[in-house]
């Protein structure tokens, strides 16, 4: 079945841009959204964004202006990056699968990323 | 953006109880794309509930959902001790797609 492998520094400085990549084994990278969520320690979830498999994205406004996401169809991952990340960024990161019409069905195991000098 | 409140916070429950969720948007999700999802320590949630009612596979009967517009409810009959865990809401209607605060349900 498919799976989903987050990986990317589990440690980001202040200021800096935190990059994590999304890895989809088991099935086909085609034909969904490819989703990120957060979730900071002991609290709830947050959607970031999505890209689909032609590039097209959606981002979360109240991050927007430090989020992009890219999708590499030959290579079956995609990515996140957000810059000037700050000590409220740390939290784990998840990548999921999703459609147009359907929920996050996929989830991967999540990556703990904190932002500490 | 859809504020998706959920309530109660806390729930304790005896296996063998049932217990209902429930989640309430600021808008009226037209189009019934509200999820829910269960949660364990260290685990990624897990989809339980797809378009207000339908159950996503391999979800055993005694998870129930269902409402429309802008109150959803999530009923769980007959707990097992599995179930008690964190449970969140999404609607995924409109952008950016929003998760409820969650209702966490613990063995009484």
């Amino acid at each position: 079945q498919v799976q989903l492998q987050e990986s990317g520094p589990g440690l980001v400085k202040p200021s800096e841009t935190l990059s994590l990549t999304c890895t989809v084994s088991g099935g086909s990278i085609n034909n969904y959204l490819w989703t990120w969520i957060r979730q900071p320690a002991g609290k709830g979830l947050e959607w970031i964004g999505h890209i689909s498999t032609s590039g097209r994205t959606n981002f979360n406004p109240s991050l927007k202006s430090r989020v992009t996401m890219s999708i590499d169809t030959s290579k079956s991952r995609f990515s996140l990056r957000l810059t000037s990340v700050i000590a409220t960024d740390t939290a784990i990161y998840y990548c999921a699968r999703g459609e147009a019409l359907y929920p996050l069905d996929v989830w991967g195991q999540g990556t703990t990323v904190t932002v500490s000098s | 953006e859809i504020v998706l409140t959920q309530s109660p916070g806390t729930l304790s429950f005896s296996p063998g109880e049932s217990a209902t969720l429930f989640c309430r948007a600021s808008q009226n999700i037209v189009t019934s794309y509200l999820a829910w999802y269960q949660q364990k320590p260290g685990q990624a949630p897990r989809l339980l509930i797809y378009s207000a009612s339908s159950r996503a596979i391999g979800i055993p009967a005694r998870f129930y959902g269902s409402g429309s517009g802008t109150d959803f409810t999530l009923t769980i009959s007959g707990l097992e001790p599995e179930d008690f865990a964190v449970y969140y809401c999404l609607q995924y209607d409109s952008s950016p797609h929003t998760f409820g605060q969650g209702t966490r349900l613990d063995i009484k």
